[in-house]
């Protein structure tokens, strides 16, 4: 079964801390994509990677980076967390159009 | 640009009733379509996907559902509903060019009443 992993289920952060999110795949799979999920809105994506240091935005890209030094390893970055990045973000990971999908983590900036 | 449209926000079923779940999806040439459920708290499963072939795909936990071009849509339907269904469903269609990104609608939260 594929495996997608992320560091944290929930997270506090402060305004204006730096924040890390990470993601682990177990599948080889060479494509990466991170979204936040916000009630009413759905899923909007932020980023994603089709190899290894290879990035592409995606339809909400402001106030995030993101950084991929290893094939199974996303990591999505909040330069300077602010009130309105407080959302559900998911991690997902695909060879193909199926894309399979961590559990999310819920953060929260206060 | 692609898009999906799921006109049901928000949908009350009795346990045992039948459902149905609206997808409409707007693309310019075969699309490859997906349904994927999300319960409370968790990630998104993948249902069901519909690539080529037989309009009828059926999917995990009982689900089916029916391409049908015409109409530009992709219903999901289970003959009868569980307790343990409640959950958010999202239709997804991608996203075309050569990368391979997917197009999610809003999505459809399902209640299931006792």
């Amino acid at each position: 079964d594929v495996k997608v992993t992320q560091s944290s289920r929930y997270l506090v952060k402060r305004t204006g801390e730096k924040v890390f999110l990470e993601c682990v795949q177990d599948m080889d799979h060479e494509n990466m994509f991170w979204y936040r999920q916000d009630p009413g809105l759905g899923l909007r994506l932020i980023y994603f990677s089709y190899d290894v240091k290879m990035k592409e935005k995606g339809d909400i890209p402001e106030g995030y980076s993101v950084s991929r030094e290893k094939k199974e390893r996303f990591s999505l970055i909040l330069e300077s967390a602010s009130t309105n990045q407080t959302s559900m973000y998911l991690c997902a990971s695909s060879t193909y159009y199926e894309q399979y999908f961590g559990p999310g983590t819920r953060l929260t900036v206060t | 640009a692609q898009s999906v449209t799921q006109p049901d926000i928000h949908i009350t079923v009795s346990e045992g009733a039948s459902l149905e779940l609206r997808c409409n999806y707007s693309y310019g040439a075969t699309p490859y379509l997906f349904w994927y459920v999300q319960s409370p708290g968790q990630g998104l499963q993948l249902l069901l996907k519909y690539f080529s072939g037989d309009t009828l795909v059926q999917g995990i936990k009982g689900f089916e559902a029916e391409f049908k071009r015409s109409q530009s849509s992709f219903n999901l339907r289970k003959p009868s509903v569980h307790w343990s269904d409640a959950a958010e469903y999202f239709c997804a269609v991608n996203s075309g060019g050569s990368n391979y990104k997917l197009t999610f609608g809003k999505g459809t939260l399902l209640t299931v009443n006792p």
